[in-house]
């Protein structure tokens, strides 16, 4: 089992630049989840999937944050235009129904 | 609303010695609870998980952890800590039931491991 995949694995990027990051699921999970992690608020959900469906993106700082779910083994967080204060750590993880969660190992993400 | 309390951000202790670390959370229901460990650089790794039945559940890595309902706690321990303990560990919620299924983490509690 590869476990969840994430990539790129770092990216330093210029403020107003897209950014993209991306995720693959452990196959047969059925729920996706975006975490952002940063020195001053923890771990933090930014956005969650079940079946590819959006269920609660309440954690999403502002619209410059969107995702997606194509599919069920695919998903990206985009950032369009990226900021200093989005520099953190992105994680991704996967879990089939009984909320036990896997991560990937994360996408370290900082703006200039 | 569900919320994690780790009231220790930092601990060091001795290799060899016992550890203990608090989580105290607030949640309507029966929660789901977790422990996970983080290593610099590193994804989270599940530890252990509560969902129902016996309180004292047992990890990998030697970790227990004991669900004390009456003290909305979920205290993770080890008898003897190997230097490769050291590490974050996040203690974490979840929504029992077929509602949201998200986590909620506590901030975190970084052990250090002294020779």
């Amino acid at each position: 089992d590869a476990g969840v995949i994430q990539s790129p694995r770092h990216e330093v990027t210029e403020m107003g630049q897209e950014v993209t990051l991306r995720c693959k699921p452990i196959s047969g999970h059925n729920s996706l989840f975006w975490y952002r992690q940063t020195m001053m608020r923890g771990l933090e959900l930014l956005i969650y999937f079940n079946n590819n469906v959006p269920i609660d993106d309440s954690g999403m700082p502002e619209d410059r944050f969107s995702a997606k779910m194509p599919n069920a083994s695919f998903s990206t967080l985009k950032i369009q235009p990226s900021e200093p204060r989005d520099s953190a750590v992105y994680f991704c993880a996967s879990s089939r129904d009984q909320n036990e969660q896997f991560f990937g190992p994360g996408t370290r993400l900082t703006v200039l | 609303a569900q919320s994690v309390t780790q009231p220790d951000i930092h601990i060091t202790v001795s290799e060899g010695a016992s550890l203990e670390l608090r989580c105290n959370y607030s949640y309507g229901a029966t929660p789901y609870l977790f422990w996970y460990v983080q290593s610099p650089g590193q994804g989270l790794q599940l530890l252990l998980k509560y969902f129902s039945g016996d309180t004292l559940v047992q990890g990998i890595k030697g970790f227990e952890a004991e669900f004390k309902r009456s003290q909305s706690s979920f205290n993770l321990r080890k008898p003897s800590v190997h230097w490769s303990d050291a590490a974050e560990y996040f203690c974490a919620v979840g929504a029992s039931g077929t509602g949201r299924r998200a986590l909620t983490f506590g901030s975190g509690t970084r052990l250090q491991v002294q020779p």
